[in-house]
């Protein structure tokens, strides 16, 4: 079965830490990359997408994969408490116009 | 402009009723999506619409009954829920033609009584 696989926390770190959040995947044909970020009560924001081998920047976010290791997480710099949510991965595997979620990340940055 | 707008934000129904969820989005996306969300879960796909054409059903009851009049209106329509069916749902599109992030909208909140 394919699978996408996340820690499910809390990930606790303080205010101005790096939060590190991981995520590995079954099927070794998967393609595309994605993070989201989801507030309680509201739906899933995209913050990231990868697609090749090693990382992408974008402000205080880094998006790192390896698939050899099949695995892709996500850096947070600088945490802030408004960066308290969860964390969906979400990999599509090629081919096909859908995703599969990891079940999320809970990340809990302390003031 | 990455939005994708839904209506209603809550709805609130008994299971003999009928209503329809409503989504738009105006980013020329090609590829259109319905989930459903529980509570402390991921997303749970139920349809998508490629180009227009249903080209996933992930084996959702046929109380669920989704439409997509243009490329940039996508329904869903309900009937006959049941109280399990109660959850947040989501619809979301993506440019379509090999690229996939997917845009979501903010939501419908339903409750069936």
């Amino acid at each position: 079965q394919k699978e996408v696989e996340q820690n499910s926390g809390p990930l606790s770190v303080p205010e101005g830490a790096i939060a590190s959040l991981n995520c590995t995947y079954s099927d070794r044909g998967s393609q595309s990359f994605f993070w989201y970020r989801q507030y309680s009560g509201k739906s899933p924001e995209l913050i990231m997408f990868i697609y090749s081998n090693g990382d992408k920047e974008d402000g205080r976010f880094t998006a790192q994969l390896n698939k050899a290791s099949q695995y892709v997480s996500l850096l947070i710099r600088d945490s802030q408490p408004s960066d308290s949510a969860t964390y969906l991965c979400a990999v599509n595997p090629g081919g096909y116009q859908k995703v599969t979620f990891g079940t999320g990340t809970k990340l809990q940055v302390i003031p | 402009d990455t939005e994708v707008t839904q209506t209603p934000k809550h709805l609130v129904m008994g299971m003999t009723n009928k209503k329809s969820l409503k989504c738009e989005q105006h980013m020329g996306h090609r590829a259109m999506y319905w989930y459903k969300q529980k509570a402390k879960k991921p997303p749970e796909l139920m349809f998508v619409y490629s180009y227009e054409k249903l080209s996933i059903n992930e084996s959702v009851p046929s109380r669920f009954s989704p439409e997509c009049p243009n490329s940039s209106l996508l329904n869903l329509h309900l009937h006959a829920l049941q109280p399990e069916d109660s959850a947040l749902y989501l619809c979301a599109s993506s440019p379509g033609q090999g690229v996939y992030e997917q845009y979501f909208g903010p939501g419908t909140r339903l409750t069936v009584t």
